[in-house]
């Protein structure tokens, strides 16, 4: 069956300090991987996507996302977090063999940042 | 630029009453439409999906029904709801021509008391 899995339901992290989050597909065809944020009470924004080509996506708000075929993982990194980046973030997979809006997301992953 | 709008951002409806939630994309031409619910502490559930005016899809059985009377406009109604149909509702498009990625609207709370 397709799954996705963010192991990290919430995560504390320090502002300055790097964040790393986390998240795993099982699909049976070529995956499309996205990320997205969620602000309390707000829609969510794209972040990054991945479809083909460099395995190291780059995004907004200085996110970047790695593409690991191997491990089918497509974690979330930044390497400095703001206090703007307490939200809480979700992981989505899509196939070619699906109707591109028919994600399917993880439970996501809320980030509190601490001063 | 394509936008999308969806509204009301909040509502508060008692048991058995009904439900209609809008939603209107600018700025394309047939497009994807989707309605996603986020229960709390929960993920999102694809509701419909539409890929044309009167092409609904339902993804799960429920008490919620969709519909599209034009290109750009989505509507997620009920006619009686239940307590548990609670929840934010999120409307979404994709450019249907090339797929690519989906953009989500501001949400819709929705409690049922």
């Amino acid at each position: 069956a397709q799954s996705v899995t963010q192991p990290d339901i919430h995560i504390t992290v320090s502002e300055g300090a790097s964040l790393e989050l986390r998240c795993n597909y099982s699909y049976g065809a070529t995956p499309y991987l996205f990320w997205y944020v969620q602000s309390p009470g707000q829609g969510l924004q794209l972040l990054l996507k991945y479809f083909s080509g460099d395995t190291l996506v780059q995004g907004i708000k200085g996110f970047e996302a790695e593409f690991k075929r191997s491990q089918s993982s497509f974690n979330l990194r930044k390497p400095s977090v703001h206090w703007s980046d307490a939200a809480e973030y979700f992981c989505a997979v899509g196939t070619q063999t699906d109707s591109w809006g028919k994600l399917q997301f993880g439970a996501g992953t809320q980030v509190v940042v601490t001063p | 630029s394509q936008t999308i709008h969806q509204w009301p951002a909040t509502l508060v409806q008692p048991v058995g009453s009904p439900l209609s939630l809008e939603c209107t994309v600018e700025g394309t031409s047939n497009p994807n439409l989707y309605w996603y619910r986020q229960a709390a502490g929960r993920g999102l559930q694809l509701l419909f999906y539409s890929v044309g005016i009167g092409q609904i899809s339902s993804e799960v059985p429920q008490n919620l029904s969709a519909s599209r009377p034009q290109d750009r406009q989505f509507i997620l109604s009920s006619k009686k709801l239940l307590l548990s149909d609670s929840g934010f509702y999120l409307c979404a498009w994709s450019n249907g021509i090339s797929g690519n990625t989906i953009y989500f609207g501001e949400g819709s709370w929705l409690t049922v008391v």
